[in-house]
């Protein structure tokens, strides 16, 4: 079973600070890492990919990977209400994503 | 360009019923993946498919459940003889390809299927 462990939350943070997520899996094979994130009865949205160690900016998000110590991040810069919802990580060595159970953030206005 | 569209959003069954629910992948994707998401747990991946064929089937209960994806037409699960424990979200992703450590096999989750038994 292929675990994917996320800091647990909730997250609170004011809004304009910065969200930090983190993520560490058990399989070295995983090739692929995701950051999806779910608002409250919805489905999971696909917000940041990373494939190689490192940083990958996008907007106001930030992925971090570093393959050695099977750790993976995202930063939310200048938090909004909008960004209110539950983060999942997600990784795979081939096309079965295995989830982390999700890190639920809430900006407080 | 449209997403990927699950049908019917919500659907109730009484216990012993069939479920049947169905999937439409995004234009020009062709890999089609069912998760489910019990109340209070993660995503867990059902099954993997392809046009005609399914590819991975390892996270599918052995018993009562089955995929499909035809030549024409939608992907569909279909689930037997509902109990409450199937009672979940069931989400349908899609990727234009799978297994390479790229961009092409980003999943792109439809809006789910929330089936109720009763």
């Amino acid at each position: 079973q292929k675990e994917v462990e996320q800091n647990s939350g909730p997250l609170s943070v004011p809004e304009g600070a910065i969200a930090s997520l983190n993520c560490t899996y058990s399989d070295r094979g995983s090739q692929s890492f995701f950051w999806y994130r779910q608002y409250s009865g919805k489905s999971p949205e696909l917000i940041m990919s990373i494939y190689s160690n490192g940083d990958k900016e996008d907007g106001r998000f930030t992925a971090q990977l570093n393959k050695a110590s099977q750790y993976v991040s995202l930063l939310i810069r200048d938090s909004q209400p909008s960004d209110s919802a539950t983060y999942l990580c997600a990784v795979t060595d081939d096309y079965k994503l295995s989830f982390g159970a999700g890190t639920t953030v809430t900006v407080r206005a | 360009n449209a997403g990927v569209m699950q049908n019917p959003r919500h659907l109730v069954r009484r216990r012993g019923q069939e479920a049947r629910l169905r999937c439409s992948p995004m234009k020009g994707h062709s890999h089609v993946y069912w998760y489910r998401q019990l109340p209070e747990e993660g995503l867990k991946f059902m099954v993997y498919l392809q046009k005609e064929n399914i590819i991975d089937e390892s996270g599918m209960p052995k018993e009562r459940f089955s995929a499909e994806f035809p030549k024409e037409g939608p992907s569909i699960l279909r689930i037997q003889q509902v109990v409450r424990g199937d009672s979940a979200a069931y989400f349908c992703a899609s990727s234009p390809a799978a297994g390479h450590g790229d961009s092409y096999n980003e999943q792109f989750f439809g809006p789910g299927t929330r089936l109720t038994v009763l």
